[in-house]
């Protein structure tokens, strides 16, 4: 059973477009998060939600919005996509926003922006 | 805004001798560290931690190091095993929240 799943694995698109990775977790954790990782290998965070809260942002353009339903999924919403959104992007989820405890990351999604 | 630091972007270690990865940071708040491990088109998966009232934790072949005063942490492979060949990110967050912060990584080969 895999504890935290993306899906699509690789996206490919046009320019302008509007597009959504889906992320699900099946570990019942109260957090989750998405990353990007860059053409450099830098991950960094976007978003986390805890307890269905935005609770960070860091910077990101509006462009990005994340989309909890429930507590196991954080769907990642992309608007009018640009060619600088080419990356990967991971999820993950933890037990809690404030413990001592790892996160748990999906396989990754590659974006391509064409 | 690099708070965390991997100066050695890869690493080429002989099969059962020791790696040791290193890692350092800015941020004097940054309270627990976390070792993951990447393999190619798969995500990050955690590998060992440490807490900042520590300087040493153990787990298997896997020992992370904390020198708090030099803001510096090391992970040590003992012994490196072909497998253990990936990208090793370290990561470092504060005290009460979970915004993780990743180094760029050290991509690690273990020739047999």
């Amino acid at each position: 059973d895999t504890a935290v799943s993306q899906t699509p694995k690789y996206l490919v698109t046009q320019m302008g477009n509007d597009k959504s990775i889906k992320c699900e977790q099946n570990l019942g954790h109260d957090t989750m998060y998405w990353y990007k990782q860059d053409s450099k290998k830098f991950l960094k965070i976007m978003f986390s939600y805890n307890n269905k809260e935005l609770i960070i942002n860091e910077t990101v353009p509006n462009r990005f919005s994340p989309k909890s339903p429930d507590k196991a999924h954080l769907n990642l919403h992309i608007n009018s996509l640009e060619l600088g959104d080419s990356a990967v992007y991971f999820c993950a989820s933890s037990q809690d926003l404030q413990g001592y405890n790892e996160q748990f990351f999906g396989p990754g999604t590659r974006l391509t922006v064409l | 805004d690099q708070q965390v630091k991997q100066n050695s972007p890869s690493l080429s270690v002989q099969e059962g001798r020791i790696s040791i990865l290193n890692c350092d940071y800015t941020n004097s708040m940054f309270d627990y560290f976390l070792w993951y491990k990447k393999y190619p088109a798969e995500g990050p998966t955690f590998l060992i931690s440490i807490s900042s009232i520590k300087d040493k934790n153990e787990d298997g072949r896997f020992t992370v190091f904390l020198n708090k005063s030099a803001k510096h942490l090391s992970l040590h492979i003992v012994p490196s095993q072909p497998g253990d060949s990936a990208v090793y990110f370290c990561a470092a967050r504060p005290l009460g929240n979970n915004d993780m912060r990743f180094g760029a990584g050290t991509r690690l080969t273990v020739k047999p």
